[in-house]
């Protein structure tokens, strides 16, 4: 079955601290990718996506995303984290760009400590 | 990006009654979409919502349970029907506002807790 898998349920990192949040996903062929933000108290944002051509996204508020094929991964990074970066992280994929439809994994808390 | 706004933000209802939840968008989507994220566990796509015909449901859930409405290009209603403690859960719509229907914009849910 179609699946996403992220490894991480609470990452704890202190401010300027460098961040890698795990995405796996299941599915061989073409894949349409998402990390998605929560911040506490606010709803789901698209943070970054990836279609094809470059593997390396960048994001908003200096977020970036790896997909490499090989791997079946697609993890957020970046280089030094802000207390206001504290919010759940949702990695999503679409398998096949079939209509609509968004798998997503369970999410990681990251907490960054001031 | 769209404004996308739910109504109830949250309810606490009785086992065996129906909630309907309404979400709208601030300008016209051909495609809306209804998830569950249910506690500890992510978001499952529960229909997507046409305009104009049937919503088209997911594997595990039916109409019976979970009728949608999609009366207009902004606005889409998912009621939860009979329900039970297990459907106490965060309900989303989101909405694709390009030609791509997987990229989706969510509204901000409606928490819902069955008694």
């Amino acid at each position: 079955a179609q699946s996403v898998s992220q490894h991480n349920h609470h990452v704890i990192l202190s401010e300027a601290a460098s961040l890698e949040l795990g995405c796996n996903y299941s599915y061989g062929g073409t894949v349409n990718l998402f990390w998605y933000v929560q911040y506490p108290g606010q709803h789901l944002q698209l943070l970054l996506k990836y279609f094809s051509g470059d593997p390396l996204v960048k994001g908003i508020k200096g977020f970036e995303a790896e997909f490499i094929k090989s791997k079946f991964s697609f993890n957020l990074r970046k280089p030094s984290v802000q207390w206001s970066d504290t919010a759940e992280y949702f990695c999503a994929v679409n398998y096949g760009g079939s209509q609509g439809n968004l798998i997503f994994g369970k999410g990681t808390k990251l907490s960054v400590k001031p | 990006s769209a404004v996308i706004s739910q109504k109830p933000s949250r309810d606490i209802c009785q086992r065996g009654t129906s909630l309907t939840i309404q979400c709208q968008v601030d300008s016209q989507v051909t495609m809306m979409f209804w998830y569950r994220q249910q506690p500890g566990q992510s978001l499952t796509l529960i229909a997507t919502a046409n305009q104009g015909s049937e919503a088209t449901y997911e594997s595990g859930f039916v109409i019976d349970k979970f009728p949608i409405s999609r009366p207009n290009l902004t606005f889409s209603t998912l009621t939860v029907s009979n329900m039970s403690p297990e459907d106490s859960s965060i309900y989303l719509c989101s909405v694709a506002l390009g030609h791509r229907s997987y990229e989706q914009y969510f509204g901000p849910g409606t928490r819902l807790t069955v008694t």
